[in-house]
């Protein structure tokens, strides 16, 4: 089951900064969020991901409330190509190893 | 150079038949992963292999049997495909096994996706 929730789908107008939220309150203290997108008709593709700290590389950064209990993706100047399906994903240990558990991800449509 | 790729992208049969799905990295990475992604868009991980030797095996019907002649190299055959394995297939690649050592990189490398149809 997954263990994030995000909204289905969000809009941004091109240029603007885009912030994409995601839930993980069953997160536990040495589980990693990460964030992935998937642009129509290709594989996922790897942003960005952290535990505590925010983070930043040069396609994202990644807020995580002090709870860890959610964080945000922010996209700082988003494009047209930045249009696909950005997953929120936690790494967690099952089974004898670390997994990701993918979501059902959030549509973002940039708008020209 | 593709980093990742599968082979066939499109792949149309008839319930009942065998049909294998290939994929191969060339990063060098020590791991190799096939995922499911249905309808609804989730991705669920199938199996994963660790140079050669399966480390994760999810409940997945036993119709389904991947094979890793090396490294760089994980195949999927299903056997009496049925309606419900219509899906894309994604196989990917990590350095490593997700937190091996400590390590903390989640980066995983997809292929292209191969889309399988059930008639």
């Amino acid at each position: 089951d997954a263990k994030t929730t995000q909204p289905t789908s969000m809009d941004c107008a091109e240029g603007r900064a885009a912030n994409l939220p995601c839930n993980h309150s069953t997160i536990s203290g040495n589980e990693y969020v990460y964030w992935y997108r998937q642009i129509h008709s290709q594989g996922p593709q790897y942003i960005i991901h952290g535990l505590k700290n925010n983070e930043t590389n040069e396609m994202a950064s990644l807020i995580i409330t002090e709870d860890r209990k959610s964080s945000t993706l922010i996209l700082p100047h988003a494009t047209l190509r930045d249009t696909a399906v950005y997953y929120c994903i936690v790494r967690a240990y099952m089974d004898s190893n670390y997994q990701l558990i993918w979501g059902a991800g959030t549509k973002l449509i940039i708008k020209p | 150079d593709t980093a990742v790729s599968q082979t066939p992208k499109y792949l149309v049969t008839q319930m009942g038949n065998d049909k294998s799905i290939k994929c191969e990295q060339n990063l060098g990475h020590d791991t190799m992963y096939w995922y499911k992604q249905d309808s609804k868009k989730f991705l669920k991980i199938m199996f994963s292999y660790n140079n050669k030797e399966l480390i994760i095996n999810e409940t997945v019907p036993n119709r389904f049997s991947p094979k890793s002649p090396d490294k760089a190299h994980l195949n999927l055959h299903i056997n009496s495909l049925e309606l419900g394995d219509s899906a894309v297939y994604f196989c990917a690649s990590s350095p490593y096994p997700q937190g091996a050592g400590g390590k903390t990189t989640g980066e995983l490398f997809f292929g292209e996706g191969s889309r399988l149809t059930v008639l």
